[in-house]
């Protein structure tokens, strides 16, 4: 079935140092792909997605490039911030059947971002 | 805030027990998904409802069962409870069936917090 690999954290960076979180993806078809984060304390929340081949997704200074060819839709920031410590997410959204789609996620990446 | 209001926000219980997890969704949203979120598992899809009939399934156990009601808020069942069951259980809801490429905005609670003991 579908699957999606992200890199295992927790992450720690310092403010504004450049940060890449990989994802990797497994589908059979041509998901849609997507990053959620999850601040402390609150559910999960979109942040960027991409729905075909080389589109970017970008958001709040967050972007991600859908990589058919490397099934990859890593996330970068190029300068962290503290309000960026969170925990992030990469899912791909596929067809469950009878018209219906479902997310799967990653486990998730804990970034810290330290003054 | 997502506009997802679940509740409780936190559940202690014993195992063999049997809570029920509630969810409204957003207003005018007529889906809504059940995910829970485990150290180990991570965020595992359980089951999605359309406008009160079930629309998909997950890895849920039989032990749990979920409905949704004509005022489009659901209930989440989860019985004979065992230890392995304690997570972050997630609600969210969307638009329409989550069908159609992108279609994959969801928008989530704030969770319920089970703690089996």
């Amino acid at each position: 079935g579908n699957s999606v690999t992200q890199m295992e954290g927790p992450v720690t960076l310092s403010e504004e140092a450049f940060l890449t979180i990989n994802c990797t993806y497994t589908a059979t078809g041509y998901p849609s792909l997507f990053w959620y984060v999850q601040y402390p304390g609150e559910g999960l929340q979109l942040l960027l997605k991409a729905t075909k081949a080389d589109d970017k997704g970008s958001n709040k200074g967050f972007e991600a490039t859908y990589r058919k060819e490397t099934t990859s839709f890593h996330l970068e920031k190029g300068s962290v911030q503290v309000s960026d410590s969170a925990v992030y997410f990469c899912a791909l959204e596929e067809d469950s059947g009878a018209g219906s789609y479902q997310l799967t996620f990653g486990k998730g990446t804990k970034l810290s971002v330290i003054p | 805030d997502s506009g997802v209001t679940q509740t409780p926000k936190h559940l202690i219980t014993a195992t063999g027990q049997r809570v029920t997890l509630r969810c409204s969704p957003r207003s005018g949203d007529l889906s809504v998904y059940w995910y829970q979120q485990s150290l180990d598992q991570g965020l595992q899809f359980l089951i999605q409802y359309y406008n009160g009939e079930e629309r998909a399934k997950g890895n849920i156990l039989e032990r749990f069962s979920a409905q949704q009601f004509p005022d489009l808020h659901s209930e989440l069942n989860l019985s004979s409870l065992e230890l392995g069951d304690s997570a972050l259980y997630f609600c969210a809801s969307s638009v329409g069936p989550g069908s159609g490429r992108g279609a994959g905005e969801l928008f989530f609670g704030e969770g319920s917090r089970l703690t089996v003991l």
